[in-house]
């Protein structure tokens, strides 16, 4: 099956620091998504981005799907910033979401 | 605009006991899924409902699972007898559009079996 790779593992950021968060899939995908597990447990769409990209406030995210790679970028982070961030895919348009093992972040204040 | 909503919270229960999980989607998703997140082996679809018709059950680790979604607006998910491996954060996500539209998740039912 397709396999999704996320890096880093984890990720200690100063307050006000930018970052790079990346995604990895082995085979053509139909569907990728970014997700934020806060520390609380909540997973929250961040974006639908199957290529192409886009922006939503501090965070914007780029899909080469031909390159088989996802790039989240987060600006300015805050402490709120904090949490698991996973990438999920799938191919062939099928439902089953296949996802990272995520980036841990954590911003220091 | 609600967001998926579970139900319960937390749920604290004794071995071999009944658990049900609820879960009412987003007005307007045809699409709902449930999932189960351990440390051990992250997030895992257990089964998938589109159009209130189960359409893939075979993440259901065994038959004490079983899930119903009886209308467009809830769905359960049952574990009976339950046991101490099935502690976890159960999760109730919904599209719209079908399977792969963007997925928005519930706040999630944090089970623990003593």
């Amino acid at each position: 099956g397709i396999q999704v790779e996320q890096s880093p593992p984890d990720l200690i950021l100063q307050e006000g620091a930018n970052s790079t968060l990346r995604c990895n899939f082995s085979d053509s995908v139909n569907n990728l998504q970014w997700f934020h597990q806060n520390p609380w447990g909540q997973l929250i769409n961040l974006f639908y981005i199957p290529s192409g990209t886009k922006q939503n406030g501090r965070l914007s995210a780029t899909t080469v799907a031909t390159e088989r790679y996802s790039l989240l970028y987060i600006s300015s982070s805050q402490t709120t910033d904090s949490g698991v961030y996973f990438c999920a895919v799938d191919r062939d348009s099928s439902y089953k979401l296949i996802f990272g093992s995520g980036t841990r972040l954590l911003v220091r204040p | 605009d609600a967001g998926v909503i579970q139900s319960p919270r937390h749920e604290v229960t004794e071995m071999g006991q009944e658990v049900t999980l609820r879960c009412k989607p987003i007005s307007g998703h045809n699409s709902l899924f449930w999932y189960r997140q351990t440390m051990m082996r992250g997030l895992e679809l257990l089964i998938y409902f589109n159009n209130n018709v189960p359409i893939d059950d075979s993440g259901m680790p065994e038959d004490r699972f079983s899930a119903k979604m009886p209308n467009a607006s809830f769905s359960t998910l049952k574990i009976q007898p339950s046991e101490p491996r099935d502690s976890a954060v159960y999760f109730c996500a919904s599209s719209f559009g079908g399977p792969t539209g963007e997925l928005f998740f519930g706040e999630g039912s944090r089970l623990t079996v003593l």
